[in-house]
């Protein structure tokens, strides 16, 4: 079965810092990506998805993420955090044909004014 | 359009007791899934339907059921709740045309047994 590894599990940033958060995952075949975001007290709700064409993908809020097939890598990146960024981003892998979702244990990301 | 919607918001409940979580959603999706979430392990699938009248078990589903009622709606039951049922679901819904569409998710349901 396929796994999903996000090995931040808590980083905390000042304001205007770039970020990155890595996601890396076990499956060897044609896979779809996904990064959901989770604010504080809300639901979750997609950031962005790959799953063919330019490896780069743009999502909302000006995150970007980045599909490095050979390292099996889908890193979550953003130039310059804001304090509203304040939130638990979860990466998660479909297999190609297949609807079900497997999540990563979820990165909490704290955001200093 | 008020998406995936779920109730209760909040539960507790006693070793053994049973209850229903209710889950509806409004923008004609095919596909309905249920999901716990616990700290340090992110959302594990729980039961997922893939169209009306069909459901299949996901990563852990012992201890539940499901119901899909009709195409709205996916209700999970704990028959005989256990403390390490303790945890916060989330049901979500998707149109699946194809793998990529994304899933919707509703508020979430924090349940306590005790």
């Amino acid at each position: 079965a396929q796994s999903v590894s996000q090995h931040n599990h808590h980083v905390i940033l000042s304001e205007a810092a770039s970020l990155e958060l890595g996601c890396n995952y076990s499956y060897g075949g044609t896979v779809n990506l996904f990064w959901y975001v989770q604010y504080p007290g809300q639901h979750l709700q997609l950031l962005l998805k790959y799953f063919s064409g330019d490896p780069l993908v743009k999502g909302i809020k000006g995150f970007e993420a980045e599909f490095i097939k050979s390292k099996f890598s889908f890193n979550l990146r953003k130039p310059s955090v804001q304090w509203s960024d304040t939130a638990e981003y979860f990466c998660a892998v479909s297999l190609f044909g297949n609807e079900k979702l497997t999540f990563g244990t979820g990165t909490r990301l704290t955001i200093i004014p | 359009n008020a998406g995936v919607t779920q109730t209760p918001k909040f539960q507790v409940l006693k070793t053994g007791q049973s209850m229903t979580l209710q889950c509806a959603q409004d923008m004609n999706h095919n596909s309905m899934y249920w999901y716990r979430q616990d700290p340090g392990m992110g959302l594990r699938l729980i039961y997922y339907s893939a169209s009306e009248g069909t459901t299949d078990k996901g990563e852990v589903p012992n201890g539940y059921n499901v119901s899909r009622l009709n195409k709205r709606e996916f209700s999970l039951r704990l028959e005989s709740a256990a403390p390490s049922q303790t945890s916060v679901y989330f049901c979500a819904s998707s149109e699946f045309r194809s793998s990529t569409d994304t899933q919707y998710f509703g508020p979430g349901t924090r349940l306590t047994v005790l």
